[in-house]
């Protein structure tokens, strides 16, 4: 049982470059987050999927994309690459998207550099 | 304000002492509530979460909730040099799927 999968690990892109990060779950959860957390900061919400074939902004959604593309997985993608973007990105999945049930289980992250 | 705001850091606590983590939150209608721990340069690891207000023990921790407050805290006793990480406290709020994590607390425990 692996849990959350994160693809690829590490990442560096030159700045205006595209790329998609990958998650898959095998937790059989309803929902999926991608997340982005800074040096010293707590996780900041990018987008998120309540349920399969829904998504929506989190609180920092700008220069991003994603894609529900089943209930397994959830991609996030950058389309052109600033060094702002510079970041750990984490997804997770929880059973449910609101009242019990919510709790989040993170994949390993990928670290993100945009020189 | 920011929507969680944590304790701010760092705390240092001897070994076997009891640590002390508290979070508010602004959004009264926050339903579900965790905390993390996150050892560094990896992710996040779900430790507790607390639902109803009043207390829930899960061995060494304690979660203690008060939504009339919009307070959130977690008790370790008899801290362990193993505990030394970045403790996350995270909400999930009236909107389905909207989560808010605080910046953390970085706690150390010395032998």
């Amino acid at each position: 049982n692996a849990g959350v999968t994160q693809t690829p690990k590490f990442q560096v892109l030159k700045t205006g470059q595209s790329m998609t990060l990958q998650c898959a779950q095998d937790m059989n959860h309803n929902s999926m987050y991608w997340y982005r957390q800074d040096p010293g900061m707590g996780l900041r919400l990018i987008y998120y999927s309540a349920s399969e074939g829904t998504t929506d902004k989190g609180e920092v959604p700008n220069g991003y994309n994603v894609s529900r593309l089943n209930k397994r997985e959830f991609s996030l993608r950058l389309e052109s690459a600033a060094p702002s973007q510079t970041s750990v990105y984490f997804c997770a999945s929880s059973p449910t998207s609101t009242g019990v049930n919510t709790e989040a289980f993170f994949g390993q992250g990928t670290r993100l550099t945009v020189v | 304000q920011k929507e969680v705001e944590q304790n701010s850091g760092p705390l240092s606590v001897p070994e076997g002492a009891i640590a002390s983590l508290n979070c508010t939150y602004s959004d009264r209608g926050s339903q579900s509530f965790f905390w993390y721990r996150q050892y560094s340069g990896k992710s996040p690891e779900l430790i507790m979460f607390i639902y109803s207000n009043g207390d829930k023990e899960d061995g060494r921790f304690t979660a203690q909730l008060n939504k009339a407050s919009q307070y959130v805290s977690l008790l370790i006793r008899d801290s362990q040099p193993s505990d030394s990480a970045t403790y996350l406290c995270a909400l999930w709020g009236t909107n389905a799927g909207k989560s808010t994590f605080g910046d953390g607390t970085t706690l150390t425990v010395k032998p």
